[in-house]
């Protein structure tokens, strides 16, 4: 299984809105609508952000906001923030009922 | 408020077995797919398998050859046991809570802070 594919990086300024890419296949991320990402600065655990492609857990900014099309997610932060600036990780539920995480992603803010 | 916390050696020696714990309080560790992540310094996330509270296991299919989760209810913990160790599995290791949808999917709300081990002689 390979990992679901993300952009190494993404940049933005404060006040801007980012959208940061995940493409797996129709046996992962295409197949279901069980996609989860997370936030995770450095040295910290991962916090779970969103999942089941578009639902927010309580107490997450709706800043944050999921989606999908086809065999790729994306996730969207509205208003960056530059408490926002960490790395990203996509995940996947797949058809092995196994998961995948994303490469991860560094969101820089400006 | 559940907390998780692994606890367990930092340092193994390479052909070894590494054996964690995580011990979850604040909440029963009834119901909830307790899962294991991992990630090598500077990497990024690797899931290596859940138990059900029930007792089922799923493992990352690279990896289950040499993985055993398993539950203590009584005591409320779960463990990671994997075994010949290399220089490849020092990472942090987590452990998560996991939640389920009515059909499938798995996704973590509670995450221990993680600890890391080290492969080395």
């Amino acid at each position: 299984q390979s990992a679901l594919t993300q952009p190494a990086s993404v940049s933005g300024s404060p006040g801007q809105s980012i959208t940061i890419s995940c493409t797996g296949t129709s046996s992962d991320v295409g197949g279901y609508n069980y996609v989860s990402w997370y936030q995770q600065h450095p040295g910290k655990a991962p916090k779970l952000m969103i999942y089941e492609v578009s639902n927010r857990p309580s107490g997450v900014s709706d800043r944050f906001s999921g989606s999908k099309s086809g065999n790729t997610a994306s996730l969207t932060i509205s208003g960056l923030q530059t408490e926002d600036e960490a790395d990203y990780y996509c995940s996947s539920y797949t058809s092995s009922s196994t998961l995948l995480f994303g490469g991860g992603t560094k969101l820089t803010v400006l | 408020q559940v907390q998780l916390q692994e606890s367990g050696p930092g340092l193994v020696k390479p052909s070894e077995t590494l054996s964690l714990t995580c011990a979850v309080s604040g909440g029963s560790i009834s119901s909830y797919y307790w899962s294991w992540v991992r990630q090598p310094p500077g990497k990024g996330l690797e899931w290596i398998g859940y138990i059900y509270y029930s007792g089922s296991t799923n493992y990352n299919p690279s990896l289950t050859s040499r993985v055993t989760i398993s539950i203590d209810t009584s005591k409320n913990q779960f463990s990671l046991k994997l075994s010949s160790v290399t220089a490849a599995d020092t990472a942090v290791y987590y452990c998560a809570r996991g939640l389920s949808g009515r059909s499938g999917g798995l996704y973590f709300d509670y995450w221990g802070q993680g600890t890391l081990v080290t492969v080395s002689s």
